[in-house]
């Protein structure tokens, strides 16, 4: 099983609707991440928290330590929205990061 | 934008070959990354750096060799490229508060 568990693999939406994705870890951590990767390839680090809720625009990101649970959420999605979004977490241990499998968006016009 | 070059961004060499790729940046960062990712793995760590000459492995360090002789360049080899190399390759940089990590525009990598 791997230590960060991302849902869904895929998601698609039409243009306006709100979107959530999740993320799961197994470890204890320090601060969770997730990043945004275009399809150009080049990635971009959207939040970094390590408790409570983050927003940036439209970007909400929550984190639940408790349940070692993160979910980043997109209100009113655009096309521009659609990219690989990546949840990578920082062990307690240390200054790596170990990173989900990501979840590709496409929001439809 | 964080100051980080990768070069070259796109090489294709043969098996067997030695291979070098380089990162760059500007910011006086003390941690450097580097990342493979490929379809159906993510991001891995092959190699980290935590200041000049002290570099670390990652999690698939296998055939892979790094140096640091300054704090901007952070070097990654290939002894002998296998076709199992072939990935895009990602640097990344963070400093020694917040931990936030930057990245590279990536080095596309073919080995055939």
């Amino acid at each position: 099983k791997n230590e960060v568990e991302q849902s869904p693999q895929n998601l698609t939406a039409q243009e306006g609707e709100f979107i959530t994705i999740n993320c799961s870890y197994s470890v204890g951590i320090s601060a969770l991440h997730w990043l945004q990767q275009h399809p150009g390839g080049g990635i971009v680090s959207l939040f970094m928290l390590s408790s409570g809720k983050k927003k940036h625009g439209r970007l909400i990101a929550t984190i639940n330590i408790q349940e070692k649970h993160s979910s980043l959420h997109i209100t009113a999605s655009h096309p521009r929205d659609s990219a690989v979004y990546i949840c990578a977490v920082r062990s307690s241990a240390g200054n790596k990061l170990t990173f989900g499998g990501g979840t590709r968006v496409l929001v439809k016009p | 934008d964080a100051g980080i070059t990768q070069s070259p961004r796109h090489k294709v060499t043969e098996t067997g070959t030695p291979v070098t790729l380089r990162c760059h940046q500007t910011e006086n960062h003390r941690y450097m990354y580097w990342y493979r990712q490929d379809p159906g793995h993510g991001l891995r760590l092959i190699h980290y750096s935590y200041g000049v000459k002290d570099t670390d492995k990652g999690e698939v360090s296998d055939g892979y060799s790094v140096s640091r002789s300054k704090t901007e360049d952070f070097l990654l080899t290939l002894e002998s490229a296998t076709s199992s190399q072939t990935s895009v390759y990602f640097c990344a940089i963070s400093g020694t508060s917040g931990y936030e990590q930057y990245f590279g525009p990536g080095t596309r990598l073919t080995v055939t």
